[in-house]
């Protein structure tokens, strides 16, 4: 199996800054033959399902507002909330789908300080 | 748009077979390259993939439940199904079913069941 850490598990953010959340696998989840990292990235708020926000380690979905961003490569991957708002407070997950054995980071809590 | 419901017992009995239904609409079970997937979350903790059936009916199931999962579909109900035996206390959980058109992330999700495994 691909295993998936995240850092931190929780962090605090003032209102209007950045919130950087890292995710790393235990192999590498960038497939050669098309250089696509098999990376998504998730939120998940009380009560709701998991929303995807990022797929392909940088795409947003459609609808996902310009402040997420992810980015990264290979094993070591990052989410970006550049200037954190009160509705971004939620889970956040990383997951690989490199290999169809599906992995979950263990999720990071993001909180307003 | 596909969209997904979760039905199936809120209560089961520990070593009792856990039995879950997923009914797809705006979509076909069938559809080509869709993976419909079971994940599951135990209450304040992460996701745990389950296991996943492809439109073609081949199965993959995480290694660490793979002797107690059946996942199937069921094509003229338009549903895909789990059943996980010899529960335990531990799996309690909200269980959710969700979509991946392969190759891809789970990017539709169904709003989740909870799951007590009690006697």
């Amino acid at each position: 199996d691909i295993v998936m850490t995240q850092s931190p598990d929780s962090l605090a953010v003032s209102l209007g800054e950045r919130a950087t959340i890292n995710c790393k696998s235990s192999q590498s989840v960038l497939y050669s033959s098309n250089n696509k990292n098999y990376l998504a990235w998730y939120q998940q708020k009380p009560g709701q399902p998991p929303k995807l926000l990022i797929s392909w380690a940088s795409t947003r979905e459609s609808g996902v507002p310009d402040r997420f961003s992810g980015s990264g490569s290979g094993t070591d991957f990052t989410l970006t909330i550049s200037s954190l708002q009160a509705e971004d407070v939620a889970v956040y997950y990383c997951h690989q789908y490199y290999s169809t054995l599906f992995t979950f980071g263990p999720g990071t809590k993001v909180d307003i300080k | 748009q596909v969209q997904l419901q979760e039905s199936g017992p809120g209560l089961v009995r520990p070593s009792e077979t856990l039995s879950l239904t997923c009914t797809v609409s705006g979509g076909s079970v069938d559809s080509y390259n869709y993976y419909w997937s079971w994940i599951r979350q135990p209450p304040g903790k992460g996701l745990e993939w389950i296991g996943s059936i492809y439109n073609s009916g081949s199965t993959k199931y995480n290694p660490s439940l793979r002797s107690r999962i059946t996942i199937s579909k069921n094509t003229s109900k338009n549903q895909f199904s789990l059943k996980l035996s010899s529960v335990t206390a531990a799996e309690t959980a909200v269980y959710y079913c969700a979509s991946v058109l392969y190759p891809g992330a789970f990017d539709i999700w169904g709003q989740g069941t909870m799951v007590t495994v009690s006697s």
